[in-house]
């Protein structure tokens, strides 16, 4: 089973660069696609995008200008940055693996979730 | 932009049947997915492809759709399953996920 786990500064200074990492074990990431979720307090999940081990991403058009996603074939891990961070920011980031099925994409294995915090 | 609509909360005693459902325009022509989020965890898939149950899901989660609308029944309801529950497909531009607000089930 896919383990996947999140890394990164719990606390970053509004205007700057939220960056977090995902490490995978268990499985390659190259077999799969991955994405990245936030959920902010009290509010269901959103999907900040998707990408496939290839470096081809689909992003949610809310983040699309900020948002960017890299993968890491050699150290099995992905990673995620939102520039110009603001307090709706504030959020627990989830790093998913997400499988395809026609049009449509879900979330089969998700990691513990990392709080990042955007405050001065 | 998509919308999947759920109702905020839902109580039923245990052995119980509770039906949550989901509703929206994309769930005419994309699947629906179900996750369970318990208390300070990350949410876990219950229901794929509007009927399908991932291994190690027990037997009275079940899922079903119609139209616009998708129905996540758990029968005989247990203290344990007590959580949020979100509904997911896919936006109307078929380019990527979204999720429902989320039903919080409370087991009396």
């Amino acid at each position: 089973q896919v383990h996947l786990q999140e890394s990164g500064p719990g606390l970053v200074k509004p205007s700057e660069t939220l960056s977090l990492t995902c490490r995978v074990s268990g499985g390659s990431v190259t077999t799969s696609y991955w994405s990245w979720i936030r959920q902010a307090p009290g509010k269901g999940p959103e999907c900040i995008g998707y990408m496939f081990y290839t470096g081809r991403t689909n992003y949610n058009p809310s983040f699309k200008s900020r948002v960017t996603m890299s993968i890491d074939t050699p150290k099995n891990q992905f990673s995620l940055k939102v520039n110009s961070v603001n307090a709706a920011d504030t959020a627990v980031y989830y790093c998913a693996s997400a499988r395809r099925s026609g049009a449509s994409y879900y979330f089969e294995y998700w990691g513990q979730g990392t709080l990042v915090t955007v405050s001065a | 932009s998509t919308e999947l609509t759920q109702a905020p909360s839902l109580s039923v005693s245990p052995g119980q049947t509770a039906r949550i459902a989901c509703s929206g325009d994309a769930l005419s022509k994309h699947s629906g997915y179900w996750y369970q989020q318990k208390s300070g965890q990350a949410p876990t898939l219950v229901i794929f492809k509007d009927t399908e149950r991932p291994s190690g899901i027990p037997g009275r989660f079940s899922g079903s759709g119609s139209g616009t609308t998708i129905t996540l029944t758990i029968t005989e309801v247990q203290a344990e399953d007590e959580a949020d529950y979100y509904c997911q497909s896919t936006d109307n531009s078929d380019t990527y996920p979204v999720f429902g607000g989320g039903t919080k089930l409370t087991v009396l």
